[in-house]
Order: structure tokens, then sequence, then C-alpha cells
């Protein structure tokens, strides 16, 4: 009921393409998802965040889409970069009670120059 | 610009000490949490503070303890380091739900080896 799995476990992308990565979560009582991304050597810093009143959000080349009915949610960078080369973390919390989130496993992106 | 702090990038510690790592948050945020990260396991939580001289259990609390005796600072003890305590120690503060922004802020870590 805790768990967020995430896939896949690494990614290689050309420059310029689409690079998705999937968050599946159990418990229907999360209603806050982030991600995070963590650059080599540093701490994962929030990068996009959505609530399920809302199925898509953009920031940027950043899109979350999120599929309450199947209780899934994916990150998507249009235009990868090789700047985004980075390990990617969804999450998943209530906005009740404790404030702690459930993280997924991560995904080690590698975009090609 | 808001910080979380850990007091060392890198530490190398012998089996059987007792190991402290500390975090201060400069952000006046009431919940701190210590994590640790392992390659393929993601970001486990250890224990998590949400007010001074209060913790909570995280998922792995087994060979570690916590302190908060001010609202800034959060320490991490190892009471008997073991080898397998090798990780990354991320800590990371918030501010409660309610008050409108709801992420973490993580420090940069700490890489512990045990030997």
């Amino acid at each position: 009921q805790q768990q967020v799995k995430q896939s896949p476990q690494s990614l290689i992308v050309q420059k310029g393409g689409i690079s998705i990565i999937n968050c599946a979560y159990e418990n229907t009582a999360f209603d806050y998802f982030p991600w995070y991304q963590q650059f080599p050597g540093k701490g994962p810093a929030l990068l996009i965040a959505i609530r399920p009143d809302v199925s898509e959000k953009k920031e940027g080349r950043f899109t979350i889409s999120f599929n309450k009915s199947a209780k899934q949610f994916s990150l998507h960078i249009m235009d990868s970069q090789p700047g985004d080369s980075a390990t990617y973390f969804c999450a998943a919390s209530k906005t009740s009670g404790t404030y702690k989130y459930i993280f997924g496993t991560g995904t080690r992106l590698k975009v090609l120059a | 610009d808001v910080k979380v702090t850990q007091s060392s990038r890198y530490l190398v510690k012998r089996t059987g000490e007792k190991v402290f790592l500390e975090c201060v948050q400069d952000m006046d945020h009431e919940n701190m949490f210590w994590y640790r990260q392992d390659p393929g396991l993601g970001l486990r939580l250890i224990y998590f503070s949400y007010d001074v001289k209060m913790k909570e259990k995280g998922d792995i609390p087994e060979g570690y303890s916590v302190s908060r005796e001010k609202k800034e600072r959060f320490s991490l003890i190892l009471e008997s380091a073991s080898t397998n305590q090798t990780s990354m120690y991320l800590c990371a503060s918030s501010t409660s739900w309610g008050q409108g922004v709801y992420g973490y802020t993580f420090g940069s870590g700490t890489r512990l080896t045990v030997v």
C-alpha cells in the first residue's frame, strides 16, 4: 500500500528526444505527487509537482501526466538536453497528517549530445 | 538563498565507532528528515521530526537514533557503525501542510564509509 514503483531504472536518450519516466502508486489516499531531480554530488531538488485534481501540469520542457484511475503518473522531458542528465525520483504523499514522502527508486537519465 | 547544510561531505569511520551526522536549516521549517540513498534502492527514510524534541521512526531506523534539541538542527547518530551503514546520507527539511509550499529542501549529502 505504501510503495511507489518507478521505471525504468536507467534511460538513454538522444539530444532533442523525449524522455519518459513512469511511476505507479497503490495508496489512493496519496494526493500530492512531486518529481525531484538530482545531479551528481548534490541533493535532490524539487522539479515539478501535481495534485490529482488535474491530469497534466507543464513547466517549460517538463510535463507531469497523471492518471488517477490507473494510479499512475509520469514525467515527460521534451527536447531533452545533455544538461538534463541526472537521476530523477518520483514521490507521493498525503497532504494531511504526517508530512512524509514515499519515494520511487530513481531513474538515471543520460542524454547523449 | 535558503539552505540545508550538512556538516561533512565525506566521512570515513571505523566499525564500532559512534558517528554523528549534523544537519542545519535556516528556513524555520518544522519538519526535518534523514534519508539514506543507495543505488537501486532510492531514498529510504530513517527518521523524521515534526517539532523540537519530537521524532518518529521511518522505514529503516535500526542502528540509528536522532536528536532535535533546536528547531534548526537535526542530528543523526549511528550508535555503533557497521559496514552495511556505508551510504550517502541526505538531510531534508520542509514546512507543514497548509503553508502552501510543499517541497522538501535537501542538503548536499554526507557520503559515509565505514571500514
